[in-house]
């Protein structure tokens, strides 16, 4: 079957400006997560969803991330006024469910801000 | 909170050598333990698991036991070939499942 999917695979951005990272998960899974793999600070986590909602948010690096999810599917990742830093290779992840942690992995969506 | 320690890289390596790749973690509870790979251009896969003390995860010629007592999880292969040169990632689960806490990552180069 599919595997989890992320759009676009290369994003390239001036800082200053928002941008929108796209996950779809595998279908069924109920869990989705996001982390963020960079140079500096090796693979990160940013945000998990149960269902449609975040319990545990604590990985957010500021507030300009927030991220979404709708339908117990499709996840948004949001990025509000980009710098620099938030150069990274941005992936999502999902699970059946939370317990047991068998994650599989989108193959990313790396950002560029310039 | 967790954390997880591998060995830093590049490991480099002939074909058909013994290879090790040392992971040990902190973590409170009982966490459940992973090695991920990442293949150049691809996305992370998971390569195996031990979700207890004591557990076996194989796959792929590669296997690591889960060890309490030492909190490790060393990744090993008795005869590398070129095609698992990557990136090794060790990670663990905490108890309420919503994430992994991943090591560094080690680079493997295995050289005809």
């Amino acid at each position: 079957g599919a595997g989890v999917s992320q759009s676009p695979s290369n994003k390239v951005t001036e800082k200053g400006k928002d941008v929108e990272l796209r996950c779809d998960p595998i279908s069924g899974h109920t869990a989705l997560y996001w982390y963020r793999q960079s140079l500096g600070q090796g693979l990160e986590f940013l945000i998990y969803f149960q269902g449609n909602s975040a319990p545990d948010k604590s990985g957010l690096p500021s507030d300009r991330f927030s991220a979404e999810r709708t339908g117990g599917s499709v996840s948004t990742l949001t990025i509000q006024r980009t710098q620099q830093e938030d150069s990274a290779v941005y992936l999502c992840a999902s699970s059946l469910t939370p317990q047991g942690g068998e994650q599989y992995f989108g193959p990313g969506t790396r950002l560029t801000v310039t | 909170g967790n954390s997880v320690t591998q060995m830093e890289g590049p490991v480099t390596l002939s074909e058909e050598a013994f290879l090790t790749i040392n992971c040990t973690y902190t973590a409170t509870g009982y966490p459940s333990l992973f090695w991920y790979v990442q293949y150049p251009g691809e996305g992370l896969q998971l390569l195996l698991k031990a979700t207890k003390a004591d557990d076996k995860g194989s796959n792929k010629g590669f296997e690591a036991t889960y060890r309490k007592e030492t909190t490790s999880f060393h990744l090993e292969k008795g005869s590398v070939q070129v095609s698992d040169s990557a990136v090794y990632f060790c990670a663990l689960i905490n108890n309420a499942g919503n994430m992994l806490t991943f090591g560094g990552g080690t680079r493997l180069m295995v050289k005809p």
